[in-house]
């Protein structure tokens, strides 16, 4: 079973709506990934953290969600205005501190999330 | 930017066959490759985790190989089962960013 756990499991907005997800990382990871996977299965990294500070984030996220990995706290990716081609599952994944080089990831099973 | 190429996207083989999934990069400075498994609703599942020093790589009932002159990593289910029915991604990384995913393989294994 997964130790990196992800709320809610699915959830269904409408356009313009805001679309939350939380995402508990395994304990002691000090580095959370968000990747998107469309319908295709087609991955799409998001953002990364190490612990509450930003890594690297797309062009897209930086524009259109907000995201944060405060301590003590779940990790959050929030859609600001969710469009239609939003709509896909989305993965958090944190790395071991004990493997930071060959940045394996643990993945909890994901937020699907649906536009309408 | 940089791509990973994974084919092909669908698989179908009978019990006890063998199947084989390939993954291309483009990154000459790739060194870590990773192969997960996903089954339907679950997260991915690491199945394996090779370096750029390793070529050849057995796990339980299956086999990767890392071509680095070719850029080429796959996945090799020498006698599959229906309970390797699932999907699997191959993932690439160089030491600076996050993991890069094929588009996943969608395995059946039929009886």
């Amino acid at each position: 079973n997964s130790k990196v756990i992800q709320t809610p499991r699915y959830l269904v907005k409408g356009q313009g709506q805001k679309a939350k997800m939380r995402c508990i990382p395994e304990k002691g990871h000090p580095v959370v990934f968000w990747y998107q996977q469309n319908k295709n299965n087609e991955f799409k990294f998001l953002i990364n953290f190490q612990n509450q500070e930003v890594l690297q984030q797309i062009d897209m996220t930086e524009k259109r969600f907000s995201a944060e990995c405060p301590s003590n706290s779940p990790c959050s990716l929030e859609i600001q205005s969710s469009e239609a081609g939003d709509s896909a599952l989305y993965l958090c994944a944190s790395r071991s501190p004990w493997e930071p080089n060959t940045g394996q990831l643990y993945f909890g099973e994901g937020s699907k999330l649906t536009v309408l | 930017g940089e791509q990973v190429e994974q084919r092909p996207p669908h698989l179908s083989v009978r019990e006890g066959d063998s199947a084989v999934i390939t993954c291309t990069y483009t990154d000459p400075n790739s060194y870590y490759f990773f192969w997960y498994k996903q089954e339907p609703g679950a997260s991915l599942q690491l199945l394996m985790k090779v370096f750029s020093s390793t070529e050849i790589n057995e796990g339980q009932g299956f086999t990767v190989l890392l071509n680095k002159k070719d850029k080429r990593l796959s996945l090799n289910l020498t006698a599959a089962h229906p309970g390797d029915s699932a999907a699997y991604f191959c993932a690439v990384r160089n030491n600076n960013n996050a993991p890069r995913f094929g588009a996943g393989t969608k395995l059946s294994v039929k009886p």
